[in-house]
């Protein structure tokens, strides 16, 4: 059974870092290209980061371009999101998933708020 | 990259049929069979209910069917039912080799 698991939420000021964490089990986490998905409270879902399979490929949304960085330990099966300057609209709920284009599996997800 | 376009909200009564629609370009809808939909009752994860445009996954009810006019996807339920009033949010496969995600429409079963 496929299961991912996200940590390393929390409670953060504006302009400060986080680094979630992301435990996959249940497939060979190797073969996947893997992704960050989030949901403000009240709002929509918003693809922001994506990694390929040997952690040489990412993609980012605009809206965090230039802030956060997605990598990836293939011997750990684990993805991480390495959050910083962190703004007051990044306060989501965050999702990591496999197949973006058709996404069975969803985690609980990892709590960011950004507030002073 | 710009959300798709989906209503704010749509509703039905019990037993009716009602479509949402999901209004993307030709960089992604148009362009590409990779339109998904998700539903989502609050407080709970999303749930795959639609992939490929018309395909449905293992156990979700043929009362939900899927399509795709030029740069316009939609979601057609059947039968409606109580349990089906929920957010729903249509994604898309994009030229930009991203995944975008439309707005969401609230469904009220009435």
């Amino acid at each position: 059974e496929v299961q991912l698991v996200e940590s390393g939420g929390g409670l953060v000021q504006p302009g400060g870092s986080l680094r979630l964490s992301c435990s996959a089990s249940g497939f060979t986490f190797s073969d996947y290209g893997l992704h960050w998905v989030r949901q403000a409270p009240g709002k929509g879902l918003e693809f922001i980061s994506a990694i390929n399979t040997d952690g040489d490929r990412t993609y980012y949304a605009d809206s965090v371009k230039g802030r956060f960085t997605i990598s990836r330990d293939n011997s750990r099966n684990t993805l991480f999101l390495q959050m910083s300057s962190l703004k007051i609209e990044d306060t989501a709920l965050y999702y990591c998933v496999k197949d973006i284009l058709v996404i069975q599996y969803w985690g609980q997800g990892a709590q960011v708020t950004v507030s002073s | 990259q710009s959300a798709l376009t989906q209503p704010a909200s749509v509703s039905g009564s019990l037993g009716q049929s009602i479509t949402i629609s999901c209004t993307g370009t030709s960089s992604d809808v148009g362009g590409y069979n990779y339109v998904s939909w998700y539903q989502q009752h609050p407080g709970r994860a999303p749930k795959l209910m639609i992939f490929d445009v018309t395909d449905r996954p293992s156990g979700v009810s043929n009362r939900f069917s899927g399509s795709k006019s030029g740069n316009t996807a939609s979601l057609t339920i059947s039968g409606l039912q109580a349990e089906d009033e929920a957010e729903y949010y249509c994604s898309s496969y994009t030229s930009t080799i991203t995944v975008v995600f439309g707005g969401g429409t609230k469904l009220t079963v009435l």
